[in-house]
């Protein structure tokens, strides 16, 4: 595609629920970044895909927080369990492997 | 570990006047640099960044950025801003890790254009 894409962009949880957050890369890169932005942060990394290998998932803050990749493109974030400290917003980001990463919209999550 | 400061949280600026935003940064080594733009409600758009060579870099929308690495700096300016600027800016920094770019940003710089 164009460019990198999220869904949703907004969602709603109440403490307690999982949530699934999905994004859809530029078509060929190969990495796939995840960033959780608090209000008034700049993002901060969550975990790294290449192809469909998570490389690196030193950034997920708990293990209520998951990642996936399974055929190398589309990637899910997937929080279980939600809290109110996850209310945040998840950017996920693509890249040519080592080169400058390209940002989707990102999911704005509210956790009541 | 790489690190990112962005001293000046709010910055406000008269629509036509120059523009610098502050960036200093921390690593070990030659670092990638890189501003990205955003605005209410969007992801990141990548403005410029620096990968090697020439220490002044031109971006997008007229900015551009030098770097010094005696200052470990890598300031961000545009000599005339326009309305259309106001938004938020992150300095980040790039490091190597097992064949990918870990980057880290900062905490933002936002922009304020008064008319």
């Amino acid at each position: 595609g164009a460019g990198v894409s999220q869904s949703p962009r907004y969602k709603v949880a109440k403490r307690g629920q999982d949530v699934a957050l999905r994004c859809d890369p530029i078509s060929g890169h190969v990495s796939l970044f995840w960033y959780q932005q608090a209000l008034g942060q700049g993002p901060e990394f969550l975990t790294y895909f290449q192809n469909e290998a998570q490389l690196d998932k030193s950034g997920l803050p708990s293990d209520r927080f998951f990642a996936e990749r399974p055929e190398g493109s589309v990637s899910t974030l997937k929080i279980q369990r939600t809290q109110q400290e996850d209310s945040a917003v998840y950017l996920c980001a693509s890249s040519l492997w080592r080169y400058e990463q390209y940002f989707g919209p990102g999911t704005r999550l509210t956790v009541t | 570990a790489q690190s990112v400061t962005q001293p000046d949280i709010h910055i406000t600026v008269s629509e036509g006047a120059s523009l610098e935003l502050r960036c200093n940064y921390s690593y070990g080594a030659t670092p990638y640099l890189f501003w990205y733009v955003q605005s209410p409600g969007q992801g990141l758009q990548l403005l410029l960044k620096y990968f090697s060579g020439d220490t002044l870099v031109q971006g997008i929308k007229g900015f551009e950025a030098e770097f010094k690495r005696s200052q470990s700096s890598f300031n961000l300016r545009k000599p005339s801003v326009h309305w259309s600027d106001a938004a938020e800016y992150f300095c980040a920094v790039g490091a190597r890790s097992g064949g990918y770019q870990k980057v880290t940003f900062g905490i933002g710089t936002k922009l304020q254009v008064i008319p």
